[in-house]
C-alpha cells in the first residue's frame, strides 16, 4: 500500500518555466489537497478537491491550477514560475470529513 | 489573529520527561483536532486526533481538548530523543463544510535532550 505519491522530490525551475506536480494515491479517498509549506509559516492551502471533477481554491491559488479526472490523481500545475513560488509541496488525502490527513513526501521547488 | 496558534519553540525536554505541548484556537465552532509530527526535511505524520472534550490516551501520547477555553495540548511521557521533531496542531473549522480543510498551526519544534 503506497498511500500517497508525489513526484518529483526536488526541481529548479528558472523564472517563466512551466511544471506539473504529480500526486497519486491507492486509498480510494474522495478528499485530497494541496499545501505548500514556507519556513516559520505553517502550512498553506493551495486548492482541493472533494471527487473526481470537483475542484476548488484554496487559501493561496494564484499561480497556480489543478484537476482532478480520477480520485486516484490530483496534479498541481505551476505555471510562469516566480521565485514567491519556491516552497515545498505537500500533496494529502482524506477518506471523508473529519478525518485527518494522510500526506505525500512533498516536493521541494526552487524557482530562481 | 491566527486560526491556530502555536509557540514556536523550541521546546527542550530532558530524556524521560513529560512534553506538553499547546494550541489555542479562535474558530469556536472548530470539531476536529489533529496533532501531526515533522521531522526535519519529511513530510508531516498524523499522531493524534480528538474530537470531544477532555483527554484521549495513545500510547506515550496523550491530546487534552478544552473547547471552552479554545485549547488543545498534546502531552509526550516519557520522552525520547527520537520525539524530538515539529508537531503541528490543525483543527477543521466550522465553516469548511464538507470539504473537511484543516487550518495548521506553524507548529512546536520539540528537542529532548540527553
Amino acid at each position: 500500500n503506497a498511500g500517497v505519491t508525489q513526484t518529483p522530490k526536488f526541481r529548479i525551475l528558472k523564472i517563466g518555466q512551466s511544471m506539473t506536480l504529480q500526486c497519486t494515491q491507492d486509498m480510494n479517498h474522495n478528499y485530497m489537497y494541496w499545501y505548500r509549506q514556507d519556513p516559520g509559516m505553517g502550512l498553506k492551502l493551495i486548492y482541493y478537491s472533494v471527487g473526481a471533477g470537483i475542484t476548488d481554491k484554496g487559501e493561496v491559488p494564484n499561480g497556480y491550477n489543478v484537476s482532478r479526472s480520477t480520485t486516484e490523481d490530483f496534479p498541481l500545475r505551476l505555471e510562469l514560475a516566480a521565485p514567491s513560488q519556491t516552497s515545498v509541496y505537500f500533496c494529502a488525502s482524506s477518506p471523508s470529513p473529519g478525518y485527518g490527513y494522510t500526506f505525500g513526501s512533498g516536493t521541494r521547488l526552487t524557482v530562481v | 489573529q491566527k486560526e491556530v496558534e502555536q509557540n514556536s519553540g523550541p521546546l527542550s525536554v530532558p530524556e524521560g520527561a513529560i512534553a506538553s505541548l499547546n494550541c489555542t484556537y479562535s474558530d469556536r465552532g472548530s470539531q476536529s483536532f489533529f496533532w501531526y509530527r515533522q521531522y526535519s526535511g519529511k513530510s508531516p505524520e498524523l499522531i493524534m486526533s480528538i474530537y470531544s472534550n477532555g483527554d484521549k490516551e495513545d500510547g506515550r501520547f496523550t491530546a487534552q481538548l478544552n473547547k471552552a477555553s479554545q485549547y488543545v495540548s498534546l502531552l509526550i511521557r516519557d520522552s525520547q530523543p527520537s520525539d524530538s521533531a515539529t508537531y503541528l496542531c490543525a483543527g477543521r473549522p466550522s465553516a469548511t463544510g464538507t470539504a473537511s480543510k484543516l487550518t495548521f498551526g506553524t507548529g512546536t519544534r520539540l528537542q529532548v535532550t540527553l
